[in-house]
């Protein structure tokens, strides 16, 4: 069974620019939540959806935003970017019944210059 | 906002030793989970826990979800090299099932052999 993938797994932006980024959840998986994880802050919860709506919400400016496609498949995107925006973005999904059961990807690295 | 306190940050054990680590919280969780990170991937599920009192095992991992509701702790017995990575307790505060935790601020295990 083929665990989350997310894409791009590395990338550099200028401030102000913005950013996109997909995660696949695993087949089945209806429920995908997004971190972001930075080595002063750990790991914070940006948002999660399922079926194709806003669940839940973090506490990150209006700048952050995702979507969920009728697949399950997610993107996330960061407007205006700033230099504090540098982390490693993680998706994770879950089984419907067991949202807090969590499977990570990879994550996506984001450096902003 | 909510915290988990995570102790200890670090450990730097010799094989074969047992570890503990644990988290507190001053809000009461309805679920903990204890997650493990290794270098360039994503946090990856160890143990669920859905019930005050409850103690669960995964091969040499235990973990126990606090009477209080309020902390839980994590034992690895008889660690091996292939234990180090960053250990994280997360909590889930929603009485309802999903994808939004809080996480702790991670505790790093070095194993020497």
């Amino acid at each position: 069974k083929a665990g989350v993938t997310q894409t791009p797994r590395y990338l550099i932006k200028t401030r102000g620019q913005q950013v996109t980024l997909s995660c696949s959840p695993i087949s089945g998986h209806r429920s995908v939540s997004w971190y972001q994880q930075t080595p002063g802050q750990g790991l914070q919860f940006l948002f999660e959806y399922f079926s194709e709506t806003q669940r839940n919400k973090g506490n990150f400016p209006g700048r952050f935003s995702g979507r969920q496609f009728s697949n399950s498949r997610s993107e996330m995107n960061v407007s205006t970017l700033e230099l504090g925006d540098s982390a490693l973005y993680l998706c994770a999904s879950s089984l419907a019944g067991l949202a807090g059961e969590l499977f990570f990807g990879e994550g996506s690295r984001l450096t902003v210059l | 906002g909510q915290q988990l306190n995570q102790s200890p940050q670090s450990m730097f054990i010799q094989e074969g030793e047992d570890v503990s680590m644990n988290c507190t919280s001053s809000s009461i969780f309805n679920t903990w989970l204890w997650y493990k990170q290794e270098p360039g991937e994503g946090p990856v599920l160890l143990i669920a826990l859905y019930k005050a009192g409850e103690l669960t095992s995964n091969g040499r991992l235990t973990a126990q979800f606090g009477i209080t509701r309020k902390d839980s702790f994590l034992n690895i017995s008889a660690s091996i090299p292939s234990d180090v990575g960053i250990y994280f307790c997360a909590g889930q505060t929603e009485t309802s099932n999903t994808g939004k935790l809080i996480f702790g601020q991670g505790t790093t295990l070095q194993v020497k052999p």
